[in-house]
């Protein structure tokens, strides 16, 4: 069955510093991968994805994300944190015409 | 501009009630799904359509219903059987094929009182 894993809850990371959020991910055949971000009360908004190719993707506002098929791993990164970034982050798988969401990753910015 | 409303954004029910969410898009996708989202829990799935007149259960269908009698509308009826329906509900939508991104509405707080 396909599961994807945040093993973060919560992340606190200071204005400026560099920030990995982690995923990984269970799945059979070569995955189509997703990072969406939610501000507080809103909707999901797509950051990045992944289907083939460049194993490393560039998405809005300035995050990317690699994909490590070894590793089933599928890390969001950025590096220099705005205070605009503190958001609920969510990994997802996409298979067989469904998305599978992880439980998400809290991150909090300190100035 | 093209996207998904869901209204309204807060809504207020009595134990025992049905009551009623809205969804509609303009995307002209095919695909439209229902998401819970609790606190610590991430987006479980209630109910999915791909096409007009046809839905299936998503994870935890119990106590939810829907329709799909057009493609641009996917209302959700949380009813009185559904045991905790104080939550967070996304609608989202999509081109139906696995690597095509879900676009996501901006939810609909409801809470039982």
């Amino acid at each position: 069955a396909q599961s994807v894993t945040q093993p973060d809850i919560h992340i606190t990371v200071s204005e400026g510093a560099s920030l990995e959020l982690r995923c990984n991910y269970s799945y059979g055949a070569t995955p189509y991968l997703f990072w969406y971000v939610q501000s507080p009360g809103q909707g999901l908004q797509l950051l990045l994805k992944y289907f083939s190719g460049d194993t490393l993707v560039q998405g809005i506002k300035g995050f990317e994300a690699e994909f490590k098929r070894s590793q089933s791993s599928f890390n969001l990164r950025k590096p220099s944190v705005h205070w605009s970034d503190a958001a609920e982050y969510f990994c997802a798988v996409g298979a067989r015409n469904q998305f599978y969401f992880g439980t998400g990753t809290s991150l909090t910015v300190i100035p | 501009d093209g996207g998904i409303t869901q209204s309204p954004k807060y809504l207020f029910r009595k134990e025992g009630q049905n009551v009623t969410l809205s969804c509609e898009q303009n995307l002209n996708h095919d695909a439209m799904y229902w998401y819970r989202q609790d606190p610590g829990q991430g987006l479980r799935l209630i109910y999915y359509s791909q096409i007009v007149n046809d839905f299936q259960k998503g994870d935890i269908a119990e106590g939810y219903s829907v329709s799909r009698e057009k493609k641009e509308s996917f209302p959700l009826t949380v009813t009185s059987a559904q045991k905790n329906p104080t939550a967070f509900y996304l609608c989202a939508s999509s081109i139906v094929a696995s690597n095509n991104e879900q676009f996501f509405g901006p939810g609909t707080r409801l809470t039982v009182l």
